[in-house]
């Protein structure tokens, strides 16, 4: 069965670091998003990615946030300067078109641990 | 508005048993109600989802029922089993491509 393949599993960083969290979306997949999971808590979508450009983001998607598909291949999401709150599990997702109830499917996560 | 509520946060059973994992929202704009069912360590994955234009879905041992006037929805797990202990996430969405998730159940079936 295909899979949204995130990379890495764990990353830590110091406070004030850059980091890029790399996911490969479903080949034939043209909607990206990123969702991130602050431990114990729910799901929160970050942004959604469809021909090259952001189609939606939420309020916690600030300028401190960017993400970019390099090739044809990768999905990146970068966070410029990470605080100690940025600490938590950020997952890719990928569907085929841009409604949810079309083969909606998220990866597993990359655990951001910000120190 | 935007704000899906989920209830309750732990649930344990013994197996065989019946969970039943509630919902509510408040934006009738919802338009489709997915499920996930998310283990340690992995990211989630679709269980099973509603439309608002059916009171009740049904897949292997998974049902959710759905109140539309109430807004509120539940997934009920027939015979539970050990395998099924994970967190569960109601979730909604409202015409666009952004998921809006529940704050999950951690659900802990017993042998």
């Amino acid at each position: 069965e295909p899979e949204v393949t995130q990379t890495p599993s764990h990353q830590v960083t110091q406070m004030g670091q850059e980091v890029i969290l790399r996911c490969v979306p479903i080949s034939n997949h043209l909607y990206f998003y990123w969702y991130r999971q602050i431990l114990g808590q729910k799901v929160e979508f970050l942004v959604s990615f469809y021909n090259n450009e952001i189609s939606e983001k939420s309020e916690i998607f600030d300028d401190q946030f960017s993400v970019e598909r390099p090739d044809g291949s990768n999905f990146t999401l970068k966070i410029r300067s990470t605080k100690l709150e940025d600490s938590a599990m950020y997952f890719c997702a990928s569907s085929e078109s841009g409604q949810v109830n079309y083969g909606y499917t998220f990866g597993s996560g990359t655990r951001l641990t910000v120190v | 508005q935007q704000q899906v509520k989920q209830s309750p946060q732990s649930l344990i059973v013994q197996k065989g048993g019946i969970p039943i994992i509630n919902c509510a929202y408040e934006n009738t704009a919802f338009d489709y109600f997915p499920w996930y069912q998310q283990f340690p360590g992995k990211g989630p994955a679709l269980l099973i989802a509603i439309r608002p234009d059916v009171s009740e879905k049904k897949e292997g041992r998974f049902t959710i029922s759905f109140n539309k006037s109430a807004k509120q929805l539940s997934l009920h797990i027939m015979d539970s089993q050990p395998g099924d202990s994970a967190t569960y996430f109601c979730a909604a969405v409202n015409a666009g491509t952004a998921l809006i998730f529940g704050k999950g159940t951690t659900l802990s079936v017993s042998s």
